[in-house]
């Protein structure tokens, strides 16, 4: 069965940082890696998607990295702004949906 | 291109009674599969619908039931509420199951049983 990991579970930073949020998961049978963002009370949009042959996807500032032989993603957040405070969420494609991380509940302070 | 859409936003019940969430697909997606996100956790697979029938399910009792419908739009039936059962609830549709090409997901249903 397949376990998704996020470490850390909260992360508070200021303005302008560069920041990394991980991923792990325990089965290397993905079809795919998504990176999601919560907003409170809201669905989930999807920011990146990397497929199992790929190992990374870009789009703006943000850039995330797939190793399946290690089983581990990460997302890389360049120059945070205020307006990327949100739960990230990551999750595996499997035969049976998604399996998702509990979340990295992130805030930047202005 | 059309999103998923989910309805309705927000639903109060009793204990005891009996719901349905609606949800329609992206347009070209064959696949709906929903979630059930409790507050402060991850959302937890329930079930998923290919090409109208069940392929996929999650660690859900049987009172959570599902229909997809030949314009791949798609119900969740939960019987017998809990007070449990309350969570957003999200749908997702993709193209394929075992599909390398993502999710997209709906606004979701909040639930409340009282």
């Amino acid at each position: 069965k397949q376990e998704v990991t996020q470490i850390p579970a909260a992360l508070s930073v200021p303005e302008g940082e560069n920041l990394v949020l991980n991923c792990s998961f325990t089965d290397s049978a993905i079809y795919n890696l998504q990176w999601f963002r919560q907003d409170p009370g809201k669905g989930l949009t999807s920011l990146l998607l990397i497929q199992s042959s790929q190992r990374e996807q870009t789009s703006g500032r943000l850039n995330a990295s797939l190793d399946k032989s290690s089983g581990r993603s990460t997302l890389y957040i360049a120059a945070s702004q205020p307006g990327d405070s949100a739960t990230y969420l990551c999750a595996g494609g499997g035969a049976d949906g998604l399996t998702f991380g509990k979340g990295t509940h992130l805030i930047i302070q202005p | 291109e059309t999103g998923v859409t989910q309805s309705p936003t927000h639903l109060i019940k009793t204990r005891g009674q009996q719901v349905t969430l609606r949800c329609s697909s992206q347009s070209g997606h064959n696949t709906v599969s929903w979630y059930q996100q409790a507050l402060g956790q991850g959302p937890q697979f329930i079930f998923q619908y290919y090409r109208e029938e069940e392929n996929g399910r999650g660690n859900f009792p049987p009172r959570f039931s599902g229909l997809q419908f030949p314009n791949y739009s798609s119900e969740l039936n939960v019987n017998a509420l809990e007070l449990d059962d309350s969570a957003l609830y999200l749908c997702a549709s993709s193209l394929g199951w075992r599909t390398p090409y993502g999710y997209t997901f709906g606004s979701g249903t909040r639930l409340t049983v009282v």
